[in-house]
């Protein structure tokens, strides 16, 4: 039972365009969604979070939209870059459950 | 600030044999704990969290064992691995609420 879904396994953008990662999430009780990115061997690092009070949040050259409706949330990544190639991870969790349900990724490339 | 050491980096082990990967966090108390394995095309898989000492709630059931004998001390164990249990293990440390910090991860191979 896959809670936390990311539907496109991989992606490729051009360097300077927009990258958009998308999520689905099934549980209603989710309030505080996360983005964490990944390189090879190594742990995941967190990049911009987004409580369910908000439906955007914005840090640099990435922000966060959430549709609570929808169950939907997406990373976009403007400008993008090559160091920007890796694997990105949604995660969510529930108020008082202390768990991160995290997606399967989407591996981003960034071609120069 | 705060920090999370996980070791080692790689192990390679035999079928049958034990496992014992350790973890530790420096620099905040009675942090929540986790155990991560990443899998191929499975994402990152929650094992075990802990929310204090001995502590424990297992997620999936399978060979494993988690322990938390101290405030920010935690250890994933096995008897036996099976070949299955092969995968990229990362220790958390988090408050539910915010964002949770990963430590480097090992790669297990078991052969």
């Amino acid at each position: 039972d896959q809670q936390v879904k990311q539907n496109s396994p991989s992606l490729s953008v051009q360097e300077g365009r927009i990258s958009i990662l998308n999520c689905d999430y099934t549980n209603s009780m989710f309030d505080y969604f996360l983005w964490y990115k990944k390189y090879p061997a190594e742990g995941p690092t967190f990049l911009i979070s987004i409580s369910s009070i908000k439906d955007k949040n914005e840090d640099g050259r990435f922000t966060v939209f959430l549709n609570k409706s929808a169950k939907h949330l997406s990373l976009h990544i403007v400008p993008s870059q090559p160091g920007d190639s890796a694997v990105y991870f949604c995660a969510a969790s529930a108020e008082g459950t202390y768990k991160y349900i995290f997606g399967t990724g989407t591996r981003l490339k960034v071609l120069a | 600030s705060q920090t999370i050491h996980q070791w080692p980096a790689t192990l390679v082990q035999p079928v049958g044999s034990p496992l014992s990967l350790e973890c530790t966090v420096e620099g905040t108390s009675n942090p929540n704990l986790y155990w991560y394995r990443q899998a191929a095309g499975r994402g990152l898989q929650l094992l075990f969290y802990s929310v204090g000492i001995g502590q424990i709630s297992s997620e999936v059931p399978q060979n494993l064992s988690a322990s938390r004998p101290q405030d920010r001390q935690f250890i994933l164990s096995s008897k036996k691995l099976l070949l299955s249990d092969s995968g990229f293990y990362l220790c958390a440390w988090g408050r539910g609420d915010t964002e949770a910090f990963f430590g480097q991860g090992t790669r297990l191979t078991v052969v």
